[in-house]
């Protein structure tokens, strides 16, 4: 089916393991965000690309470390994790342009303890 | 500095009513506005958008918006209210400072509707 994949679905790590959160989106989508949800803060954006081998920083990169080297992947690296990035993590996708909605993913709950 | 601001965490109506969930935003130049929900363990969707145009915008389950450029408002409304409308909802503007598509989200306000 088509649609954005995120996984997995739930995850917990430990203090300073590295972790990789993927997505996959089948739209083949120039676009591809990853978001932070947390209480109080709305989404935050955290990295964005506009093509495969293009990334940029969002407004909350520090920790996180993106790669896009396939247009419909957009896997999401905590290098080290810490208690703070524990969070709901949304990936979407969008065809590009200003007034095109974003796509999103449903979402993984990373809990670092 | 582009912001979007929802003014209550919460709303409560009951089934049938009119409801109204408030935002209003800031941006340089024109203003492209967007409206989400998310159910519970659930992804965002897009329910609405305002581009240009008319001033109140149609969007899914018979949500409509209403944009009002003097008071930078943009509110999210529906003639009466269903039980499962119960959500989160989240405003959003487009970045402007750049032509990626970015959103930037206000911090949601829980509907809660009762029957």
């Amino acid at each position: 089916d088509a649609g954005i994949t995120q996984s997995p679905r739930y995850k917990i790590t430990e203090t300073g393991r590295q972790v990789t959160l993927m997505c996959h989106q089948t739209w083949s989508h120039s676009y591809m965000f990853w978001y932070r949800q947390d209480l109080g803060h709305g989404l935050r954006l955290i990295y964005y690309s506009a093509a495969a081998d293009i990334t940029d920083k969002g407004e909350v990169p520090d920790g996180y470390v993106v790669s896009r080297s396939k247009t419909e992947n957009f896997p999401l690296t905590l290098e080290s994790a810490t208690r703070s990035q524990t969070s709901v993590y949304f990936c979407a996708s969008s065809d590009g342009g200003e007034i095109s909605p974003l796509h999103f993913g449903n979402g993984t709950r990373l809990t670092v303890t | 500095a582009q912001s979007v601001a929802q003014p209550e965490d919460q709303v409560n109506v009951a089934e049938g009513n009119p409801l109204t969930v408030k935002c209003t935003y800031s941006v340089s130049g024109n203003p492209y506005l967007f409206w989400y929900v998310q159910y519970p363990n659930r992804g965002l969707q897009f329910l609405l958008k305002y581009i240009t145009g008319d001033n109140l915008v149609k969007g899914s389950y018979g949500f409509e918006a209403e944009f009002n450029k003097s008071q930078t408002s943009f509110h999210l409304k529906k003639p009466s209210a269903l039980v499962s409308d119960s959500a989160l909802y989240f405003c959003a503007v487009r970045d402007s400072s750049s032509n990626t598509g970015k959103l930037i989200f206000g911090q949601g306000t829980t509907l809660q509707v009762k029957p």
